[in-house]
């Protein structure tokens, strides 16, 4: 079993509409989550980070995290076109900070 | 802002050749860290310096990689004798402390012939 599971299934959606992403994890040791948006040929960039359980809002985006149950949410109301990306889930332990990678969902944001 | 930057963007190279990637984190960073990513998948960890000390290292990376960080700001990463298996994206990526984000450089694309 890997240590965080994204399912990479492809994910188009109208222009406006909310995107749902999520990834669950297996090691009870993490505790600072992350989501980065990675386009095409380039690095990821980081979009929201936050430590623990709880929700964080940044605009348009929405990140939960329920350690209880292992789980991790983004949401991104009103989405753009300029949203399409891949976007990737990660999280750490803390210690040496190693990140651990979901495999990433392509959003695509149909005008 | 200067953000972390990786050179080349891409290496194309023939099987059996070395090649050395170089990183610059952003400035005040003391932690670097690399990553490898193939198509399809999310970045996978490969190593990590704390200053100019190489503290851990994946199973990931083979007797062939090294990685170096002499005075504690940019950092290389050398491939001896390539491989097939090695083409992939490699990515570099800073933070200040263990509880800060890791932000990302645009990568280093790796093509073997």
């Amino acid at each position: 079993q890997k240590e965080v599971e994204q399912d990479p299934g492809p994910l188009s959606v109208p222009e406006g509409a909310i995107v749902s992403l999520n990834c669950t994890y297996s090691n009870s040791a993490f505790q600072y989550f992350m989501w980065y948006r990675q386009y095409s040929r380039k690095g990821p960039e980081l979009l929201m980070y936050t430590y623990s359980s709880g929700n964080k809002e940044d605009g348009r985006f929405t990140a939960q995290v329920d350690k209880s149950s292992k789980y991790i949410s983004l949401f991104i109301r009103d989405s753009q076109p300029s949203d399409s990306a891949t976007y990737l889930c990660a999280m750490s332990a803390g210690g040496n900070n190693r990140l651990a990678f979901g495999k990433g969902n392509q959003v695509v944001v149909i005008p | 802002d200067t953000g972390v930057s990786q050179d080349p963007r891409h290496k194309i190279t023939k099987r059996g050749q070395n090649v050395t990637f170089r990183c610059d984190p952003i400035s005040e960073h003391n932690r670097l860290y690399w990553y490898r990513q193939t198509l399809g998948q999310g970045p996978e960890f490969l190593t990590y310096f704390q200053n100019e000390a190489q503290l851990e290292k994946s199973r990931l990376l083979s007797d062939r990689f090294s990685a170096e960080r002499p005075k504690g700001s940019f950092s290389t990463l050398e491939i001896q004798r390539t491989e097939q298996g090695d083409s992939a994206m490699y990515l570099c990526a800073s933070s200040f402390s263990t509880d800060q984000p890791q932000h990302f450089g645009d990568g280093t694309r790796l093509s073997i012939l």
